[in-house]
């Protein structure tokens, strides 16, 4: 298993301009999320998603659109990309969305994409 | 509101010696834990979690856990430290949201672990 990929891991954008953050799992998992990490805030929820076909905001969704039409993929696209969206992006994925389940499955996280919005 | 707190901003330890990294959280409910560690430039690697049942918990790495009810604490520790431990540690617990749950982390301790 490769576990969480995504790509770029790194990506320089000038504002105004747009891009999608690829993530894909291959663990059949149900549930995959976004979040940014900025320094000393930890990590915040950007999108979710608890299968094909739904998804759902966290936190911090302004300015960041998600689908998800596979289980596999889920990609994240910034329209017109501004410097406050300067961060780190890390996509996850756990094994059950609902139920019981989704509270004690363990989320596995990408290696991320460091992203500069100039 | 329902969080984790992580008071400390950064952690210095020797190594050899004992290490300990706080995490206090406040949700309505059961509590589910978690821990996890970032090496530079890298993803977030599980270390461990409670979920019920024992209250030390056992990791990855020689990491452990003590989840504590009455102090609403699970505080990271490990018997012996070592320079390769040096990273960002984060907490984390499940929420309850209008339509699931969530994970909320905490904003991080950096360990660093020296000679």
């Amino acid at each position: 298993n490769a576990g969480v990929t995504q790509t770029p891991k790194f990506q320089v954008l000038k504002t105004g301009q747009s891009m999608t953050l690829q993530c894909a799992q291959d663990m059949n998992h149900e549930y995959m999320s976004w979040y940014r990490q900025d320094p000393g805030m930890g990590l915040r929820l950007i999108h979710y998603s608890v299968g094909a076909g739904i998804t759902d905001q966290g936190e911090v969704p302004n300015g960041y659109n998600v689908s998800r039409s596979t289980t596999e993929d889920f990609p994240l696209r910034l329209l017109s990309a501004a410097p406050s969206q300067t961060s780190v992006y890390f996509c996850a994925s756990s094994y059950a969305a609902t139920g019981y389940q989704s509270f004690t499955d363990t989320q596995y996280f990408g290696p991320g994409t460091r992203l500069t919005v100039l | 509101a329902q969080s984790v707190a992580q008071p400390e901003d950064q952690v210095n330890v020797a190594e050899g010696n004992p290490l300990t990294v706080k995490c206090t959280y406040s949700v309505s409910g059961n509590p589910y834990l978690f821990w996890y560690v970032q090496y530079p430039n890298r993803g977030l690697q599980f270390l461990l979690k409670y979920i019920t049942g024992d209250n030390l918990v056992k990791g990855s790495y020689g990491f452990e856990a003590e989840f504590n009810k009455s102090q609403t604490s699970f505080h990271l520790k490990k018997p012996s430290a070592l320079v390769s431990d040096s990273a960002l540690y984060f907490c984390a617990v499940r929420v309850i949201t209008g339509g699931g749950n969530k994970l909320t982390f905490g904003t991080g301790t950096q360990l660093k672990v020296e000679l």
